[in-house]
Formats: C-alpha cells, sequence, structure tokens
C-alpha cells in the first residue's frame, strides 16, 4: 500500500528552528509537496522537490532523498505566525496526489 | 483573479437532507478533487475528475455524488445516506503534470443539525 508518515504533533520555540520529516512508500514517484495549513483554513503551497537535495525559499527550506523515501521541512527563526498543520503529499505513479495525516506545529514564545 | 472558489463559507442542514457544495475554478485546470477534512485529522479523497464528464471514487466516497459537465465546474452532493456528513469540505484543482501545484478553495464547513 501507499503510506506517508509525518509526527502528529512538534513543539518549537520563537526564534528558534524546526525541522519536520516525512517519510513515504508509494507506487512511484513523482515529485513532494510541503503544504502549510492553518487552523480552519485551506491548505497553501510551500514547496516542491524532485530531485534530490535542498530548496531554500526565505525561512523555509526543503529537503528530498530519493532512495531513502525522505524529505523534510526546515523551518527558521520561527515566528508566532508558524502555527500551523504542515502536510507532505507525494505524487504517485498515476500523478496522483498522497497525503500524510499532517504535523501540528506549535509555537511558545 | 485567479483562483478557486467555494460557497457557502458555512452551512447548516437539518439531518436527512441532501446537500450540495460548489466549487469553481478559473485557473484552466484539468483535474479537480474534493476533500473531506474532520477536526485534527489529516485530508481524506473523496472524488476526483481530470477531464469533463468523467469522475472517480477517492478513499470515502460512500454517501456523497458528483458530477463533472463543465471544466470550471466541480459540485459535491452530500445525501442521507452519509452516516457522519458535519466536516470541513476542500475542493482543489491541478493540472496533469507531477509537478503540477495543488490549488485549494477556502472550504466550506457543513453542519448536520
Amino acid at each position: 500500500g501507499q503510506n506517508i508518515d509525518q509526527p502528529t504533533e512538534m513543539t518549537a520555540t520563537e526564534g528558534a528552528i524546526v525541522q519536520i520529516n516525512c517519510t513515504y512508500q508509494t507506487s512511484g514517484f513523482n515529485g513532494l509537496f510541503w503544504y502549510q495549513q492553518h487552523a480552519g483554513e485551506a491548505p497553501t503551497f510551500l514547496s516542491y522537490n524532485v530531485l534530490d537535495g535542498l530548496e531554500e525559499k526565505g525561512r523555509f527550506s526543503s529537503f528530498l532523498s530519493r532512495s531513502k523515501g525522505y524529505s523534510y521541512l526546515l523551518l527558521k527563526e520561527l515566528q508566532m505566525k508558524d502555527s500551523a498543520s504542515y502536510l507532505c503529499a507525494v505524487t504517485d505513479s498515476n500523478y496522483q496526489l498522497i497525503w500524510g495525516a499532517g504535523t501540528k506545529l506549535i509555537i511558545k514564545p | 483573479d485567479g483562483g478557486i472558489t467555494q460557497s457557502p463559507k458555512y452551512l447548516f442542514r437539518k439531518e436527512g437532507q441532501n446537500v450540495t457544495l460548489s466549487c469553481e475554478q478559473n485557473l484552466n485546470h484539468d483535474a479537480m478533487y474534493w476533500y473531506r477534512q474532520d477536526p485534527g485529522q489529516g485530508l481524506r479523497l473523496i472524488y476526483y475528475s481530470q477531464i469533463v464528464n468523467d469522475f472517480q471514487k477517492g478513499d470515502i466516497a460512500e454517501g456523497y455524488s458528483v458530477s463533472r459537465e463543465k471544466k470550471e465546474s466541480f459540485p459535491l452532493t452530500v445525501t442521507s445516506a452519509q452516516k457522519n456528513p458535519t466536516a470541513f469540505y476542500l475542493c482543489a484543482s491541478r493540472g496533469l503534470a507531477g509537478a503540477d501545484t495543488q490549488y485549494f478553495g477556502p472550504g466550506t464547513r457543513l453542519t448536520v443539525l
């Protein structure tokens, strides 16, 4: 079967750095997405990785290792507004998005 | 502005009534999706469509129905057969390439009384 695993919840301190991991087992791989979802709102796109390595976009970076079926989202200089759920999703061989359950990130002052 | 619209944002219905949630996109995307999200949970796929007049069941299609008569529109009907319809419903669309980002509408929060 297809499976995407993320930690359920993480806590970090304002101004610090946090890494949210995602491991996947899917039938084929055509890219990995990270989305941010604030409570009561729709998910919004953060990043896309299809090749191994690190993609940096401001305070957020995303890493992919296809051989390990592993990705992480790195958030630097955490701000209170970063409190949200972070969803990992993989495009499989049929170009369908398979979603993880999301990681709820709590930022403390 | 290009985007996806869903209406209404909040919807209340009595138990036993069918209700239709609208979803319209002007992004010229071929694929459209309906997800359900329960409190503290991830996204669960209800139905999806990759072309007009065709759609496929997702993981939790029972008690729901859809139509895709136009590329821009993908309405979802929550029928009385759906046992626990109260949830947050999200519509999304994307192109058909692997790298195409999926964009979401603002969602409809359905409460069945």
